[in-house]
């Protein structure tokens, strides 16, 4: 079951802020979220489990609510470098993550 | 550079055709995962072997196979192929078992099915 994730598409200027959302029907024990910029891999950016602990970068911020089955990806002051397409991965059991369809964010001068 | 390396980087072939697309994951990593992505689609998981051991398995065509090797490098054979088979393949590899861990990709091998 592949996760949602909304919106599909945003556009920033720079220093601007934007949040990326991820949600699933099934229970989750961690959400993964990757950056893929064009023409390259993915790179991790963060792990979310279940419980709280995070693993991933300090200036990206996300959260992950168990309850609801979301997580959100915050990112702050946009700048150039932050443009590409973000992926959430959702993992229920062990080593199966399913990722989203992504979501497009271009960050404009 | 994530230290996973992919080989081919292009292949081009016909329909019909068999091909084997290899990689070799970050030293000390156990886990291996493969990854289709369509033009302008998400990551579509296939297949994950953790110390040569298939662990799991996603949306995975039957034409489509995959193994580890003791050396611990994994080949993705993909046969008669079919021109929607046409598709960025990733790989990725991580410590353990992805649950947890993070996935350190490779470059990805581009397959054209003419």
């Amino acid at each position: 079951q592949q996760p949602v994730q909304s919106p599909q598409a945003v556009i920033l200027r720079e220093g601007e802020d934007a949040v990326i959302n991820c949600s699933s029907s099934k229970a989750l024990y961690s959400v993964h979220w990757y950056r893929q910029k064009h023409g390259e891999a993915p790179v991790f950016l963060m792990i979310l489990l279940k419980g709280g602990e995070q693993k991933g970068h300090e200036k990206i911020s996300a959260s992950f609510n168990e309850k609801k089955q979301q997580s959100s990806l915050y990112l702050t002051a946009s700048q150039l470098s932050y443009s590409g397409t973000y992926f959430c991965g959702t993992a229920r059991s062990i080593d199966k993550v399913i990722f989203g369809p992504g979501t497009s964010l271009s960050v404009i001068p | 550079d994530s230290g996973v390396t992919q080989t081919p980087k292009h292949l081009i072939t016909a329909t019909g055709q068999r091909v084997t697309l290899r990689c070799s994951p970050r030293s000390g990593d156990l886990s291996v995962y493969w990854y289709q992505q369509s033009l302008d689609q998400g990551l579509q998981f296939l297949i994950q072997y953790y110390n040569g051991e298939e662990r799991a398995k996603g949306n995975i065509l039957e034409r489509f196979s995959a193994q580890q090797f003791p050396d611990l490098h994994s080949e993705l054979n993909l046969s008669s192929l079919e021109l929607g088979d046409s598709a960025l393949y990733f790989c990725a590899s991580s410590v353990a078992g992805g649950l947890v861990n993070e996935q350190f990709f490779g470059p990805g091998t581009r397959l054209t099915v003419l």
